[in-house]
């Protein structure tokens, strides 16, 4: 079983579509968590954190369940520009000290017109 | 902002030639990472470091090496290339260990290497 799992879609909504997305992490001992994006042929790029409280930025809203080990992102009122990987990322510690970054394979959204 | 520079975009090599990639951080970051992303398998972490001289292996280390003499350069080795190693390899920082909360990684735009 992967470390963090994601749906790899891909997702193809319209635009102003409502769209969420899963992750599940498999360590009950992971500490922080984030959505980056990745768009394509460039670099992954710090979307949002994720908070226990959940947290929202304009149309995104995250969300943590820890019982469940479950991460979500939801996109409200999709744009074309929306279109990109998501990547569910997750830290958690290490027994030798320090973190360990763990990223998702990615979901992939397409937002048409 | 950050910045995070990897010096090769694109780089075509034949197998068992010796391969550097670079990457410049401009913070003053403690982390340094790397990774490759082949489809399918999202991003798996080849070495990393946290401090000038110091290296720890990640989950796919065979067949790399790093060198970290100065703390805003990491560099990524490939002694002898293969077929197998053609991949986008991505550097990445992040400001220090100890606080999971500050471990956000800054990407840089990627070496896509290429192993004929």
């Amino acid at each position: 079983r992967k470390e963090v799992e994601q749906d790899p879609g891909p997702f193809n909504v319209p635009e102003g579509a409502t769209v969420a997305f899963n992750c599940t992490y498999s360590n009950s001992a992971s500490q922080s968590f984030f959505w980056y994006r990745q768009d394509c042929r460039k670099e992954p790029k710090l979307l949002m954190s994720v908070y226990s409280s959940g947290n929202e930025d304009g149309r995104f809203t995250a969300q943590l369940n820890r019982a469940s080990q479950y991460i979500s992102l939801l996109i409200r009122d999709s744009k074309l520009s929306d279109s990109a990987t998501y990547l569910c990322v997750v830290n958690m510690a290490r027994n030798t000290g320090g973190f360990k970054t763990i990223f998702g394979a990615g979901t992939r959204l397409f937002v048409k017109a | 902002d950050v910045k995070v520079t990897q010096s090769s975009r694109y780089l075509v090599k034949r197998t068992g030639e010796k391969v550097f990639l670079e990457c410049v951080q401009d913070m003053d970051h403690e982390n340094m990472f790397w990774y490759r992303q082949d489809p399918g398998l999202g991003l798996r972490l080849i070495y990393f470091s946290y401090d000038v001289k110091m290296k720890e292996k990640g989950d796919i280390p065979e067949g790399y090496s790093v060198s970290r003499e100065k703390k805003e350069r990491f560099s990524l080795i490939l002694e002898s290339a293969s077929t197998n190693q053609t991949s986008m390899y991505l550097c990445a920082s992040s400001l220090r260990q100890g606080f999971s909360g500050a471990n956000v990684l800054t990407f840089g735009a990627g070496s896509r290497l290429t192993v004929l």
